[in-house]
């Protein structure tokens, strides 16, 4: 089925350890997206890919990377986890015009750091 | 600073009856909203959204209504079904924008 691929679902971490969220779309979307979901605060976005070999920083970008590795995949990298960061992450995916269209989102990673 | 607002964190509607959630927001450049489902376990899924060169635009049971003068726009579920018990979040953009900027989500609850 089309659509935002996940990897992986669920994972714990220990604070301090580091691990890479993935994310692959096969709409040949042009842009894609890292949110995190936390209660009371909504979607917040950490970092975007308008094109292939762009990234910039969203909303709450600290102690993230991001790697736009080809078109289909935009990864997500925790360098070293803090419990703040257990959080819900999705990413999201569209064409230029999306916004209009609106984003096709992922069914998430959930993460909790220990 | 929070661009979207949604100000009821939950709403309880009996079902058959009229759900409306609500959503403010502050940038007055934005020109584009939309409104996303989302059900536990899932990723957020587009449902309506509608130009601010409108006030109005309707699908099915779902109508959602802009009020640019007062910054505001609403949902509204028309009859409530039991399926629709979800969070929706409101999310906004403007001209020019490649990202959307969402709202604090609120998980309506039906009722039967």
């Amino acid at each position: 089925n089309a659509g935002v691929t996940q990897t992986p679902k669920f994972q714990v971490l220990k604070t301090g350890q580091s691990m890479t969220l993935q994310c692959a779309q096969d709409m040949n979307h042009n842009s894609m997206y890292w949110y995190r979901q936390d209660p009371g605060m909504g979607l917040r976005l950490i970092y975007y890919s308008a094109s292939e070999g762009t990234t910039d920083k969203g909303e709450v970008p600290n102690g993230y990377n991001v790697s736009r590795l080809n078109k289909r995949e935009f990864s997500l990298r925790l360098e070293s986890a803090a419990p703040s960061q257990t959080s819900v992450y999705f990413c999201a995916s569209t064409t230029n015009r999306g916004l209009v269209y609106g984003y096709t989102f992922g069914s998430g990673t959930r993460l909790t750091v220990v | 600073d929070q661009q979207v607002k949604q100000n009821s964190p939950s709403l309880s509607v009996q079902e058959g009856r009229i759900s409306i959630l609500n959503c403010d927001y502050t940038n007055s450049m934005f020109d584009y909203f939309l409104w996303y489902k989302k059900y536990p376990a899932e990723g957020p899924t587009f449902l309506i959204s509608i130009s601010s060169i409108k006030d109005k635009n309707e699908d099915g049971r779902f109508t959602v209504f802009l009020n640019k003068s007062a910054k505001h726009l609403s949902l509204h579920i028309v009859p409530s079904q039991p399926g629709d018990s979800a969070v929706y979040f409101c999310a906004a953009s403007g001209p020019g924008a490649q990202k959307l900027v969402f709202g604090q989500g609120t998980r309506l609850t039906i009722n039967p």
